[in-house]
């Protein structure tokens, strides 16, 4: 079975600064997608970014960007001049053949002005 | 192209009634997953279902719990005879592939 860990339970950084969000995985197979998801306070899973395993670039989508080691089964989300609006609830999620994903218990930024 | 729509945002039931949740999922994808949210913890997968199929329900619990994903309307998660327990955040997703998921705004049972 796959695990997902996210050991920090909350992180803060100061507004325009860079943040790094830790995680981990384990699991068997190659071929497999890692994901970020933002849960604002509205509770809606916001999409934040994608890695495909087989891709040994890291994934980019404006101010966020991912250090994939495929090896070391890490995946970090890197949030560059960071704003009010990412305060939030971040999860780290794994996605495999069957297609399910599994979560970490997420990580609560908070961004102070 | 609407987003994945659930139904009810709340719902309140009190213990022994029935819970059915409600998931009508974008249009054109085929796949429907469904997840639950404890306070504090992360989404934990339920069950998988492809239209009139189930696909993998290894998330759900024996008792009590169902899913169906009919030929036509949403997908249901029926929770019979609610505990205290039960209470938590239900989330939909929907997806054409397993290259990403999108999810509803979820809905938020509590047990009385």
């Amino acid at each position: 079975a796959q695990t997902v860990t996210q050991s920090q339970p909350e992180m803060s950084v100061q507004e325009a600064e860079t943040v790094t969000l830790s995680c981990t995985y384990d699991t068997s197979e190659s071929d497999y997608y890692l994901f970020w998801y933002k849960q604002p306070p509205s509770r809606q899973m916001i999409l934040v970014i994608r890695q495909e395993a087989y891709k040994q670039q890291n994934a980019t989508e404006n101010r966020f960007s991912v250090n994939f080691q495929k090896a070391a089964k890490s995946f970090s989300l890197k949030i560059s001049d960071s704003q009010l609006g990412d305060a939030a609830m971040y999860f780290c999620a794994y996605g495999g053949a069957n297609s399910k994903l599994t979560f970490g218990k997420g990580i609560t930024l908070s961004v102070r002005p | 192209n609407a987003g994945v729509m659930q139904n009810p945002r709340h719902l309140v039931r009190r213990r022994g009634q029935e819970a059915r949740l409600r998931c009508s999922p974008m249009k054109g994808h085929s796949h429907v997953y469904w997840y639950r949210q404890l306070p504090e913890e992360g989404l934990k997968f339920m069950v998988y279902l492809q239209k009139e199929n189930i696909i993998d329900e290894s998330g759900m619990p024996k008792e009590r719990f169902s899913a169906e994903f009919p030929k036509e309307g949403p997908s249901i998660l029926r929770i019979q005879q609610v505990v205290r327990g039960d209470s938590a955040a239900y989330f939909c997703a929907s997806s054409p592939d397993r290259a990403e998921a999108f999810f509803g705004q979820g809905t938020r049972l509590t047990v009385v």
